[in-house]
Order: structure tokens, then C-alpha cells, then sequence
């Protein structure tokens, strides 16, 4: 069975900082894995996803992301933080039946 | 593109009463729609995933007689919460997927249902 761990419930950096936020996954075979970001009362919006090839990923709103396999992780990245980036962030990874999410963890930004 | 639209986008009901929320996807057509719960703070637990025509498939633990699902058109999905009580309130998200092995779904911006 697939599943997804992100360690971090709650992380907090300040406007400008770096951020990586963790995600591990189980997953049986070649995972396809994907970020999405949730505002509050709002639905999930992709940031990107990892499908093959290139295992560094670029998304939208200048995240990124690096799949590593040897350590079953798909860490998400930004190199400054934006206090709009303040919001839920979900990893997940998929199968042609469903998605499966990990908790999520939510981010705090300080001015 | 790959907008998915939900309606109503909040709701309240009183205990025993049904509500339906409807799902569309508004500028491709969906082999498969998915619906999720979402409890605050928490993640998006699957409740079920309906096929275009056919029956939908319930995650183990999902009352199907109670949430109903219809899958009526490549482009509609509705759920139907029958007989709500105040432990069904929470977040309602759909999300659509545009063809058949595909692994990519698109969501809709979610319902938020309060039953009194």
C-alpha cells in the first residue's frame, strides 16, 4: 500500500528565508508524486509534480522539488519565502486509482 | 485550464435533512471524479471515486446508502449527504481526473457543509 509522511505538522521561518519542507513516501513501484498547496477554506492547488526523468522539479510560484529515490523523499523548496506563501502544503503520491496525501504541514510565515 | 467547479460552495442544514453538492468540471471531460472529506487540520481522507455511468466505489468505512454519489455525465459529479447529522459537517472537496490512466487530478475549491 502506498503512503506519504510529512514530519513537520507546523513549520515557521521568517519573510525572505529558505524553507524546506520534508515529505517520505512508500510506494511500490515508480512513484508519481506531486506537491499542492491549500489556503484556508480553498481547495488544493498544484505547485508541480514528479513524474521521471529530471529529479530536480520546478513549479509554480518558484518552489521546487528534488526526488530522491535512495531515500524515498521528495522535499519541497523555496530559496525566499514570500508571506503569501503562508498556507497548507500537502504532498501526495499518486497510482491510476487514487492519490494518497500525507498529513500536511502548515506554514507560518513571520514579517 | 482543467478548472473544476463546486456548488454550493458553503451550506447549512438542519440534523436530517439532505444536501447535495454538485462537481464539474468546466473545460475538460472527466472519466473519473474523486470526492474527499477533509476534518480541520487535517488531511483529505478519499470517500469514494465515481466512473462516468457506472456505480461509484466507496473507501472501506464510507456509508454508501448515506453519501450518495451520481456520476451522471463526463462532466457532472454530485454528492448527496442523506439524512446529515452534525458529525457529517466538515469540508467536502471534489477533484477530476481527465482521462483514464491518468495520474494527475484537478480539485475544486471545496464546500464546506454545517449541520445544526
Amino acid at each position: 500500500a502506498q503512503s506519504v509522511t510529512q514530519p513537520d505538522i507546523h513549520i515557521t521561518v521568517s519573510e525572505g528565508a529558505s524553507l524546506e519542507l520534508r515529505c517520505n513516501y512508500s510506494y511500490g513501484a515508480t512513484p508519481y508524486l506531486f506537491w499542492y498547496v491549500q489556503s484556508p477554506g480553498q481547495g488544493l492547488q498544484l505547485l508541480l509534480k514528479y513524474f521521471s526523468g529530471d529529479t530536480l522539479v520546478q513549479g509554480i510560484k518558484g518552489f521546487e522539488a528534488e526526488f530522491k529515490r535512495s531515500q524515498s523523499s521528495f522535499n519541497l523548496r523555496k530559496p525566499s519565502v514570500h508571506w503569501s506563501d503562508a498556507a497548507e502544503y500537502f504532498c501526495a503520491v499518486g497510482s491510476a486509482r487514487q492519490l494518497t496525501f500525507g498529513s500536511g504541514t502548515q506554514l507560518t510565515v513571520l514579517p | 485550464g482543467a478548472v473544476v467547479s463546486q456548488h454550493p460552495s458553503w451550506v447549512i442544514c438542519k440534523s436530517g435533512t439532505s444536501v447535495k453538492i454538485e462537481c464539474r468540471s468546466l473545460d475538460f471531460q472527466a472519466t473519473t471524479m474523486f470526492w474527499y472529506r477533509q476534518f480541520p487540520k487535517q488531511s483529505l481522507m478519499l470517500m469514494a471515486t465515481s466512473n462516468e455511468g457506472s456505480k461509484a466505489t466507496y473507501e472501506q468505512g464510507v456509508e454508501k446508502d448515506k453519501f450518495l454519489i451520481n456520476h451522471a455525465s463526463l462532466t457532472l459529479s454530485t454528492l448527496t449527504v442523506t439524512s446529515a447529522h452534525p458529525e457529517d459537517s466538515s469540508f467536502y472537496i471534489c477533484s477530476a481526473r481527465p482521462e483514464r490512466g491518468s495520474y494527475e487530478q484537478y480539485f475544486g475549491p471545496g464546500t464546506r457543509l454545517t449541520v445544526t
